[in-house]
């Protein structure tokens, strides 16, 4: 199993959706997870950390299921500007980021 | 602040020469760089954690001859790509983990726009 998986999508959704994205993860000792936004041909921007409380940024929802082993990240009221691939990260020991492959997202008018 | 730059952004080369990455942090000193391998539909691939002054740590499967990195300051990191062949064509990327800077957070890593490697 790999240590971070992700459905890779594509998710099509309209504007104004809601949508979910699930993350896997199978060290159960993980600590701490990441949410990235990645655009075609560019570098990883942070979008959210997860936290064992969840942690909500405008739009942005991101929980942590420890049980389940999984990270998960709700978008509301989707943007076309929203379209992008988000990456699931996850910190290992000595800081290292393990990825996902990530989900490609892609909102339609 | 935490602005992390890469250059050359993108670089044709033949195969058999070697090709040479530069990643800086500009307005923090990061203690931490990181190197990774994106090929197309595929994930981040960390090659090797880089700390000032010290030798970098590879990852499993990734050569060290051929992948040499340099950290010689707080700001700048290089990745050698020696002899490169067309199954090196890539997106490297490199991160920072924050050190000393305002407006920079000691856990988070910063990336570098990255570096498009194409071998012919």
């Amino acid at each position: 199993r790999k240590e971070v998986e992700q459905d890779p999508g594509p998710f099509n959704v309209p504007e104004g959706a809601t949508v979910a994205f699930n993350c896997t993860y199978s060290n159960s000792a993980s600590q701490s997870f990441f949410w990235y936004r990645q655009d075609c041909r560019k570098e990883p921007k942070l979008l959210m950390s997860v936290y064992s409380s969840g942690n909500e940024d405008g739009r942005f929802t991101a929980q942590l299921n420890r049980a389940s082993q999984y990270i998960s990240l709700l978008i509301r009221d989707s943007k076309l500007s929203d379209s992008a691939t988000y990456l699931c990260g996850r910190n290992t020991g000595f800081q290292k980021l393990v990825f996902g492959t990530g989900t490609r997202l892609l909102v339609s008018p | 602040g935490a602005v992390v730059s890469q250059h050359p952004s993108w670089v044709i080369c033949k195969s058999g020469t070697s090709v040479k990455i530069e990643c800086r942090s500009l307005d923090f000193q990061a203690t931490t760089m990181f190197w990774y391998r994106q090929f197309p539909k595929q994930s981040l691939m960390l090659m090797a954690t880089s700390n000032e002054g010290s030798k970098a740590t590879y990852e499993q499967g990734v050569e060290k001859d051929k992948f040499l990195i340099n950290h010689a300051s707080l700001t700048l990191s290089t990745l050698t790509v020696t002899s490169a062949h067309p199954e090196d064509s890539s997106f490297y990327i490199c991160s920072a983990r924050g050190g000393q800077g305002a407006g920079v957070s000691s856990y988070e890593q910063y990336f570098g726009p990255g570096t498009r490697l194409t071998v012919t």
